[in-house]
Protein backbone atom coordinates (compact mmCIF):
# COMPACT_ATOMS: atom_id res chain seq x y z
CA UNK A 1 0.00 0.00 0.00
CA UNK A 2 2.16 2.69 -1.58
CA UNK A 3 2.16 6.37 0.65
CA UNK A 4 2.13 9.48 -1.35
CA UNK A 5 5.22 9.29 -3.33
CA UNK A 6 7.34 12.42 -4.39
CA UNK A 7 10.43 12.60 -7.09
CA UNK A 8 12.87 13.69 -6.99
CA UNK A 9 13.91 13.80 -3.72
CA UNK A 10 16.80 15.87 -4.12
CA UNK A 11 17.10 18.37 -6.60
CA UNK A 12 19.70 20.83 -7.77
CA UNK A 13 19.32 23.78 -10.11
CA UNK A 14 21.24 26.72 -11.51
CA UNK A 15 19.66 29.85 -10.84
CA UNK A 16 17.04 30.82 -13.94
CA UNK A 17 17.09 27.17 -14.73
CA UNK A 18 13.30 25.22 -14.36
CA UNK A 19 12.24 22.75 -11.42
CA UNK A 20 9.58 20.14 -11.75
CA UNK A 21 8.68 18.34 -8.60
CA UNK A 22 6.57 15.44 -9.04
CA UNK A 23 3.73 14.08 -6.45
CA UNK A 24 1.64 11.13 -6.79
CA UNK A 25 -1.07 10.81 -4.26
CA UNK A 26 -2.23 7.89 -2.08
CA UNK A 27 -4.48 5.71 -3.81
CA UNK A 28 -7.89 6.58 -4.04
CA UNK A 29 -6.91 10.33 -2.40
CA UNK A 30 -8.30 12.84 -5.24
CA UNK A 31 -6.98 15.65 -3.10
CA UNK A 32 -3.36 17.51 -3.34
CA UNK A 33 -1.64 19.53 -1.17
CA UNK A 34 2.06 21.57 -1.98
CA UNK A 35 3.96 22.95 0.84
CA UNK A 36 7.16 24.30 1.51
CA UNK A 37 9.35 24.03 4.50
CA UNK A 38 12.15 26.84 4.01
CA UNK A 39 15.51 25.50 6.31
CA UNK A 40 14.81 26.11 10.32
CA UNK A 41 11.09 27.28 9.50
CA UNK A 42 7.55 25.67 9.38
CA UNK A 43 5.39 24.23 6.60
CA UNK A 44 3.62 27.16 4.59
CA UNK A 45 0.73 26.37 2.35
CA UNK A 46 1.28 26.78 -1.28
CA UNK A 47 -1.67 25.54 -3.15
CA UNK A 48 -4.96 22.53 -3.05
CA UNK A 49 -5.93 20.68 -6.14
CA UNK A 50 -8.37 18.33 -7.30
CA UNK A 51 -8.03 16.29 -9.90
CA UNK A 52 -7.92 18.98 -13.11
CA UNK A 53 -8.58 22.15 -10.54
CA UNK A 54 -6.85 24.29 -8.72
CA UNK A 55 -9.09 25.17 -5.38
CA UNK A 56 -6.90 27.30 -3.46
CA UNK A 57 -3.43 28.91 -4.87
CA UNK A 58 -3.41 31.22 -1.62
CA UNK A 59 -0.04 30.86 -1.05
CA UNK A 60 1.68 30.36 -4.33
CA UNK A 61 4.35 33.22 -5.19
CA UNK A 62 2.32 35.56 -8.11
CA UNK A 63 5.57 34.39 -10.72
CA UNK A 64 7.42 31.43 -11.59
CA UNK A 65 5.27 29.16 -9.46
CA UNK A 66 2.49 26.85 -11.27
CA UNK A 67 0.39 23.44 -9.79
CA UNK A 68 -1.36 21.13 -12.10
CA UNK A 69 -3.30 18.00 -11.18
CA UNK A 70 -4.29 16.64 -14.30
CA UNK A 71 -6.86 13.72 -14.69
CA UNK A 72 -4.28 11.30 -15.26
CA UNK A 73 -0.65 10.93 -13.63
CA UNK A 74 0.86 12.89 -10.93
CA UNK A 75 0.31 16.38 -9.77
CA UNK A 76 3.77 18.82 -10.82
CA UNK A 77 4.34 21.45 -8.93
CA UNK A 78 6.71 24.05 -11.26
CA UNK A 79 8.93 26.75 -10.75
CA UNK A 80 10.25 28.49 -13.48
CA UNK A 81 13.93 30.82 -13.36
CA UNK A 82 14.63 29.70 -10.08
CA UNK A 83 16.23 31.83 -7.52
CA UNK A 84 18.43 31.21 -4.19
CA UNK A 85 15.49 31.63 -1.99
CA UNK A 86 13.78 28.96 -4.19
CA UNK A 87 15.87 26.17 -2.05
CA UNK A 88 13.14 24.47 0.50
CA UNK A 89 12.12 20.99 0.81
CA UNK A 90 8.53 21.29 -0.85
CA UNK A 91 6.27 18.50 0.78
CA UNK A 92 3.07 16.71 -1.25
CA UNK A 93 0.58 15.82 0.62
CA UNK A 94 -3.11 14.07 -0.15
CA UNK A 95 -6.38 13.21 1.40
CA UNK A 96 -9.05 11.10 0.56
CA UNK A 97 -11.42 14.76 -0.43
CA UNK A 98 -14.42 15.98 1.33
CA UNK A 99 -16.87 14.03 3.22
CA UNK A 100 -17.17 12.80 7.54
CA UNK A 101 -13.13 12.66 7.39
CA UNK A 102 -10.72 14.20 9.81
CA UNK A 103 -9.00 16.06 6.98
CA UNK A 104 -5.87 14.11 7.98
CA UNK A 105 -3.06 14.70 5.49
CA UNK A 106 -0.85 11.77 4.04
CA UNK A 107 2.50 13.19 3.79
CA UNK A 108 5.33 12.22 1.53
CA UNK A 109 8.83 12.32 2.03
CA UNK A 110 9.40 15.87 0.74
CA UNK A 111 11.82 17.16 -2.75
CA UNK A 112 15.05 19.01 -1.44
CA UNK A 113 15.57 21.92 -4.06
CA UNK A 114 18.90 23.26 -4.03
CA UNK A 115 19.89 25.93 -5.95
CA UNK A 116 23.00 27.15 -7.15
CA UNK B 1 -6.29 35.58 10.14
CA UNK B 2 -4.80 32.62 10.05
CA UNK B 3 -1.87 32.11 11.95
CA UNK B 4 -0.83 29.19 14.64
CA UNK B 5 2.41 29.86 16.54
CA UNK B 6 4.33 27.55 18.73
CA UNK B 7 7.73 27.80 20.37
CA UNK B 8 10.78 26.64 18.17
CA UNK B 9 13.19 24.53 20.86
CA UNK B 10 12.05 22.16 23.68
CA UNK B 11 14.50 20.20 25.51
CA UNK B 12 13.85 17.53 28.36
CA UNK B 13 15.13 15.06 30.09
CA UNK B 14 14.60 11.64 29.34
CA UNK B 15 11.50 10.02 31.49
CA UNK B 16 10.33 12.86 31.99
CA UNK B 17 7.00 14.47 30.58
CA UNK B 18 6.99 17.13 27.35
CA UNK B 19 4.65 19.84 26.87
CA UNK B 20 4.64 21.44 23.62
CA UNK B 21 2.30 24.37 23.52
CA UNK B 22 0.59 25.91 20.64
CA UNK B 23 -1.82 29.01 20.14
CA UNK B 24 -3.90 29.75 16.75
CA UNK B 25 -6.32 31.77 15.86
CA UNK B 26 -9.30 30.98 13.52
CA UNK B 27 -11.81 30.41 15.66
CA UNK B 28 -13.83 28.20 13.08
CA UNK B 29 -11.58 25.60 13.50
CA UNK B 30 -13.23 22.10 12.63
CA UNK B 31 -9.96 20.11 13.59
CA UNK B 32 -6.80 20.42 15.38
CA UNK B 33 -3.71 18.43 14.81
CA UNK B 34 0.02 17.18 16.02
CA UNK B 35 2.08 16.07 13.63
CA UNK B 36 5.61 14.63 13.81
CA UNK B 37 8.08 14.80 11.47
CA UNK B 38 11.78 13.10 11.67
CA UNK B 39 14.78 14.01 10.08
CA UNK B 40 14.81 13.86 6.35
CA UNK B 41 11.50 12.41 6.47
CA UNK B 42 8.01 13.76 5.87
CA UNK B 43 5.47 14.42 8.36
CA UNK B 44 3.01 11.94 9.94
CA UNK B 45 0.26 12.45 12.04
CA UNK B 46 0.22 11.78 15.93
CA UNK B 47 -2.96 12.83 16.96
CA UNK B 48 -5.85 15.04 16.42
CA UNK B 49 -8.79 16.84 18.54
CA UNK B 50 -12.44 17.53 17.95
CA UNK B 51 -12.94 21.32 18.12
CA UNK B 52 -15.40 20.81 20.63
CA UNK B 53 -13.41 18.32 22.86
CA UNK B 54 -11.60 19.47 25.45
CA UNK B 55 -9.18 16.23 26.09
CA UNK B 56 -7.61 13.09 23.94
CA UNK B 57 -5.76 10.72 25.10
CA UNK B 58 -3.73 8.48 23.25
CA UNK B 59 -1.40 6.02 25.08
CA UNK B 60 1.94 8.28 25.85
CA UNK B 61 -0.31 11.43 24.65
CA UNK B 62 -2.59 13.60 25.60
CA UNK B 63 -3.87 16.71 24.06
CA UNK B 64 -5.45 19.50 25.43
CA UNK B 65 -7.76 22.03 23.90
CA UNK B 66 -8.81 25.06 26.10
CA UNK B 67 -10.96 26.70 22.87
CA UNK B 68 -11.58 30.16 24.82
CA UNK B 69 -7.82 31.06 24.75
CA UNK B 70 -7.26 29.15 21.48
CA UNK B 71 -4.72 27.03 23.09
CA UNK B 72 -3.71 23.29 22.29
CA UNK B 73 -0.82 21.32 24.13
CA UNK B 74 0.55 18.22 23.48
CA UNK B 75 1.90 16.06 26.55
CA UNK B 76 4.09 13.37 26.01
CA UNK B 77 4.76 10.97 29.42
CA UNK B 78 7.81 9.21 29.87
CA UNK B 79 9.46 11.03 26.99
CA UNK B 80 12.22 8.04 25.41
CA UNK B 81 15.22 9.46 22.62
CA UNK B 82 12.76 8.41 19.72
CA UNK B 83 10.33 11.20 20.51
CA UNK B 84 13.18 13.50 19.65
CA UNK B 85 11.85 14.98 16.03
CA UNK B 86 10.17 18.25 15.46
CA UNK B 87 6.54 18.48 16.21
CA UNK B 88 3.53 20.83 14.31
CA UNK B 89 0.65 22.08 15.61
CA UNK B 90 -1.70 22.24 12.93
CA UNK B 91 -5.74 23.42 12.14
CA UNK B 92 -8.11 23.19 9.44
CA UNK B 93 -9.39 26.21 8.46
CA UNK B 94 -13.05 25.47 7.95
CA UNK B 95 -13.55 28.73 5.59
CA UNK B 96 -11.38 27.85 3.04
CA UNK B 97 -12.26 24.49 1.79
CA UNK B 98 -9.63 21.91 3.83
CA UNK B 99 -6.89 24.57 3.65
CA UNK B 100 -4.96 23.19 7.00
CA UNK B 101 -2.09 25.56 8.44
CA UNK B 102 0.75 24.70 10.28
CA UNK B 103 3.00 26.14 12.98
CA UNK B 104 6.58 26.79 12.39
CA UNK B 105 7.00 23.39 14.51
CA UNK B 106 9.02 22.43 17.95
CA UNK B 107 12.06 20.79 18.39
CA UNK B 108 12.20 18.29 20.82
CA UNK B 109 15.42 17.14 21.79
CA UNK B 110 16.11 14.46 24.40
CA UNK B 111 18.46 15.31 27.66
CA UNK B 112 19.99 11.30 28.46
Amino acid sequence: NAGVMQNPRHLVRRRGQEARLRCSPMKGHSHVYWYRQLPEEGLKFMVYLQKENIIDESGMPKERFSAEFPKEGPSILRIQQVVRGDSAAYFCASSPGQGPNTGELFFGEGSRLTVL
Amino acid sequence: GEDVEQSLFLSVREGDSSVINCTYTDSSSTYLYWYKQEPGAGLQLLTYIFSNMDMKQDQRLTVLLNKKDKHLSLRIADTQTGDSAIYFCAESIRSSASKIIFGSGTRLSIRP
